[in-house]
This record gives C-alpha cells, sequence and structure tokens, in this order.
C-alpha cells in the first residue's frame, strides 16, 4: 500500500466549476502538507502550503487538512481551463526533509 | 523568485552510456533533491543532499549516484544507463527551515 493514495483522474469538468481534489495517507506523523500544480511537460509548482490541521485560503483556492482521518483535499472555485494540470499533493514529517508525493490527479476544465 | 535551472529539457542516450543531469539553483538553498517521475508512479526520491558534498539516498537509489561540489548545484549520474531509466527527472531546492520545494523544468531522458 502506498503512503500516500490520490486518484488518478482524468477528472473532467465545465468552466465555472467546483473541484475538489482529495488525497489520503498512512503515515501519521506527516505534519506538513502541499498541493503542487503541474502543466504538462513543465516541472511542479508550488500552490498551497499547510502546516496540521485546518483550512487554507488563497484566492480561488482552498486546502484543507484532516489529521484525524488523515485526509487532504484543494478545492478550485469558479474553475477555469488555464487550471487545466496534474495536481499532486505532497507531505513530509518533522524528521525527513524530503517530500512524500501522490502520483497526481489530472484535472481538465472544459470551455 | 527562486529558480532551478536544469541543463538540458531532452536527452536521448545509448544503453550503457554515463549520463549526467545537471541542476542549479539560484537561492543558496542547503537542501537539494532528485526526483524521477513516472506515469502512474509519480514522483520518487532517487537522492537529496542537504549540504556541500552531503548525500542522503532516497527511496530508488539503485543505478544512480549523485556529487555536490558547489551549494548551488546539485548533479545525478547515471554510471550506465538502461532503458527502464528513461524517465522525467526533475531537480528541486529548499531552505533548511522549510518543508516546500522549488521544482525545475525537468529532464526527459529516453535511453535506447
Amino acid at each position: 500500500q502506498k503512503e500516500v493514495e490520490q486518484d488518478p483522474g482524468p477528472l473532467s469538468v465545465p468552466e465555472g466549476a467546483i473541484v475538489s481534489l482529495n488525497c489520503t495517507y498512512s503515515n501519521s506523523a506527516f505534519q506538513y502538507f502541499m498541493w503542487y500544480r503541474q502543466y504538462s511537460r513543465k516541472g511542479p509548482e508550488l500552490l498551497m502550503y499547510t502546516y496540521s490541521s485546518g483550512n487554507k485560503e488563497d484566492g480561488r483556492f482552498t486546502a484543507q487538512v484532516d489529521k484525524s482521518s488523515k485526509y487532504i483535499s484543494l478545492f478550485i472555485r469558479d474553475s477555469q481551463p488555464s487550471d487545466s494540470a496534474t495536481y499532486l499533493c505532497a507531505m513530509s514529517d518533522t524528521g525527513r526533509r524530503a517530500l512524500t508525493f501522490g502520483s497526481g490527479t489530472r484535472l481538465q476544465v472544459q470551455p | 523568485d527562486v529558480k532551478v535551472t536544469q541543463s538540458s529539457r531532452y536527452l536521448v542516450k545509448r544503453t550503457g552510456e554515463k549520463v549526467f543531469l545537471e541542476c542549479v539553483q539560484d537561492m543558496d538553498h542547503e537542501n537539494m533533491f532528485w526526483y524521477r517521475q513516472d506515469p502512474g508512479l509519480g514522483l520518487r526520491l532517487i537522492y537529496f543532499s542537504y549540504d556541500v558534498k552531503m548525500k542522503e539516498k532516497g527511496d530508488i537509489p539503485e543505478g544512480y549516484s549523485v556529487s555536490r561540489e558547489k551549494k548551488e548545484r546539485f548533479s545525478l549520474i547515471l554510471e550506465s544507463a538502461s532503458t527502464n531509466q528513461t524517465s522525467m527527472y526533475l531537480c528541486a531546492s529548499s531552505s533548511p527551515d522549510r518543508e516546500t520545494q522549488y521544482f525545475g523544468p525537468g529532464t526527459r531522458l529516453l535511453v535506447l
């Protein structure tokens, strides 16, 4: 079983829809949670960063962490065709400098 | 803005060749990482370095080595390339007090 599970998609939604992307994990030591966006043939870019449980909002993006359920989410409001990309969740514990990634969810926003 | 650059966007090599992938960051970050990315498997850590001349194995170090002679530069070496090393290779860097990593554009390596 992978440490981080993420549905690969593809997830196809119409423009303007609310998108929900999710990851589950098994390692209760994870404290730091990130979402990266990766456009085709590019490197991942950091989208959201959250420490421990709770919500964080940045424009149209909201990240949620529920440590009791070992479940994290990324919500995208008013989705745009430019949001079409692969979204990777990543996490780490306090003792390890490297990140553990999910396999990524491919999102397609149809105009 | 953090900038991480990788020496090549695309590389084609023959089985058995020695391959060097170079990564340079301009933010004076102590930590640097090499990942490979394959469909359905996500990013897997090959090696990382938290200081000059220091290195640690990641999850899949077999067939790879690394070199960090200067703080800004981290090299990944495939001693004898094999077809199963065909992949996208991503370099990243971070500062020691932050978990967030910044990635380069990646190198697509094809081993024939």
